[in-house]
């Protein structure tokens, strides 16, 4: 069974720019999460999709980041523009269904550096 | 204070050793208890994983959860090198749509 994808795996930008990543969650996998995890600091999630509905998106900026679900498959996440402290890998998982105790499977994640 | 506090490290041990690893929490709604396992420059992948309290074992690893002191911890018998990464407690509440809250994670190192 093939795993998380994520691209790319590494994106050094400038602040005030742009950048995407992508997703693309374990084959059948109703739920897919996008994570931030900050050096020294467990995830932190940022938006969760069951199948392409937005789940839970409390945390997102959402005056910077957006992600989208398409077709209830793969999953983009951007930042528009970049902050310093955007700099973080951003982990994507995904899961079979919703609900508490579910097992995430991770991806290798995005490391993003924002200068 | 945070929901999910966890033991800061790092920790370096000796192979062979036994390795203990805590997190205590503050939401009593929490019913699912984790430990993931994250590699240098990877994604975390589950390691163990308790509804409620009580025990678990699988091999080499041992979870135990303590509801009432709201304090769970992983212990690894017989550290092998193999085992140096950083472990991630997580912990979420039953229902749908409920999430998984992650401690700050420790880096173990077990030296040949």
């Amino acid at each position: 069974e093939a795993g998380v994808a994520q691209s790319p795996r590494y994106k050094i930008i400038e602040k005030r720019q742009s950048v995407a990543f992508w997703c693309n969650p374990i084959s059948g996998h109703a739920t897919l999460y996008w994570y931030q995890q900050i050096l020294g600091q467990g995830p932190k999630l940022l938006i969760q999709f069951q199948n392409n509905g937005v789940v839970d998106d409390s945390q997102l900026p959402k005056d910077r980041f957006s992600a989208e679900r398409l077709k209830g498959v793969d999953s983009t996440l951007k930042i528009q523009p970049a902050k310093l402290e955007d700099s973080a890998v951003y982990l994507c998982a995904s899961s079979p269904r919703t609900g508490g105790g579910e097992t995430q499977y991770f991806g290798p994640g995005t490391r993003l550096l924002v200068l | 204070q945070k929901e999910v506090e966890q033991d800061p490290g790092p920790l370096s041990v000796p192979e062979g050793a036994i390795v203990s690893l805590n997190c205590t929490y503050s939401n009593s709604a929490f019913q699912y208890f984790m430990w993931y396992r994250q590699y240098s420059r990877k994604g975390p992948e589950l390691l163990m994983y308790t509804y409620s309290s009580g025990n678990k074992e699988d091999g080499r690893f041992t979870a135990q959860v303590d509801k009432s002191s709201k304090y769970i911890s992983l212990f690894i018998r017989d550290s092998q090198p193999s085992d140096s990464a950083t472990y991630l407690c997580a912990m979420s509440v039953t229902g749908a749509n409920s999430k998984l809250t992650f401690g700050k994670g420790i880096t173990l190192s077990v030296r040949p």
